[in-house]
């Protein structure tokens, strides 16, 4: 059974620009959720998407922005990158639908750094 | 509004004694919380869990104590070893598979 795999590890961008972080989910796993970690503090979450679709958003602007693929893997997209975006991205996948702990698999992360 | 937190940012430890961790949360309607570990360059490993109709549950040398009354949890590691420095984070589930994590607490085992 594969784990989360997360690409890139480590990332450094332009305030300005745009980036895509990419994940691919567990065995068996259908749903992606994908979580913000600034230094020092717990992740936050910024959505999640099952069958493809948005299936719940925190608290974070319209220029953060997802896809879920047939294959259940899933990317990231961030516009406009501003320096505070400069974090860890957690890419998180469960199968909701069995289980008794919802089964969240973290991978590592891609850590963005915006300068 | 929702809110997870710990009591104490660091924890020291000496190796072979218990540990303690803490945790406060503040939404009476959470249903199930969770222990994450996450060490330098990784991302959240599942340590246990627990739900709100239990007030204890036991794992390997872990053990998960809620008390709703207090809205307060704890995680105790028993014979603590130096593999068990990391950081430490609570999480809260209201049912919406969004996970509300605390801060954290950075424990340090000392040989």
């Amino acid at each position: 059974e594969t784990g989360v795999t997360q690409s890139p590890t480590h990332l450094i961008k332009t305030r300005g620009q745009q980036v895509t972080l990419r994940c691919s989910s567990q065995s068996g796993h259908n749903t992606v959720s994908w979580y913000q970690q600034a230094l020092g503090q717990g992740p936050q979450f910024i959505f999640q998407y099952y069958r493809e679709e948005e299936n719940g958003r925190g608290n974070f602007p319209p220029r953060f922005s997802g896809l879920q693929f047939p294959n259940y893997s899933s990317e990231l997209n961030v516009n406009a990158l501003e320096l505070d975006d400069s974090a860890l991205y957690l890419c998180a996948s469960s199968q909701p639908d069995r289980g008794n702990n919802y089964g969240y698999t973290f991978g590592s992360g891609t850590r963005l750094t915006v300068v | 509004g929702e809110s997870v937190g710990l009591h104490l940012p660091t924890l020291s430890v000496q190796e072979g004694d218990n540990s303690i961790i803490n945790c406060a949360y503040s939404n009476s309607a959470s249903d199930y919380f969770i222990w994450y570990k996450q060490e330098s360059g990784k991302g959240p490993q599942f340590i246990i869990d627990i739900r709100s109709n239990m007030d204890k549950r036991q794992g390997q040398r872990v053990t998960v104590l809620l008390n709703k009354t207090v809205k307060h949890l704890s995680l105790q590691i028993a014979a603590t070893q130096p593999g068990d420095s990391a950081v430490y984070f609570c999480a809260e589930n209201n049912n919406d598979y969004k996970l509300s994590f605390g801060a954290g607490t950075t424990v340090t085992v000392r040989a």
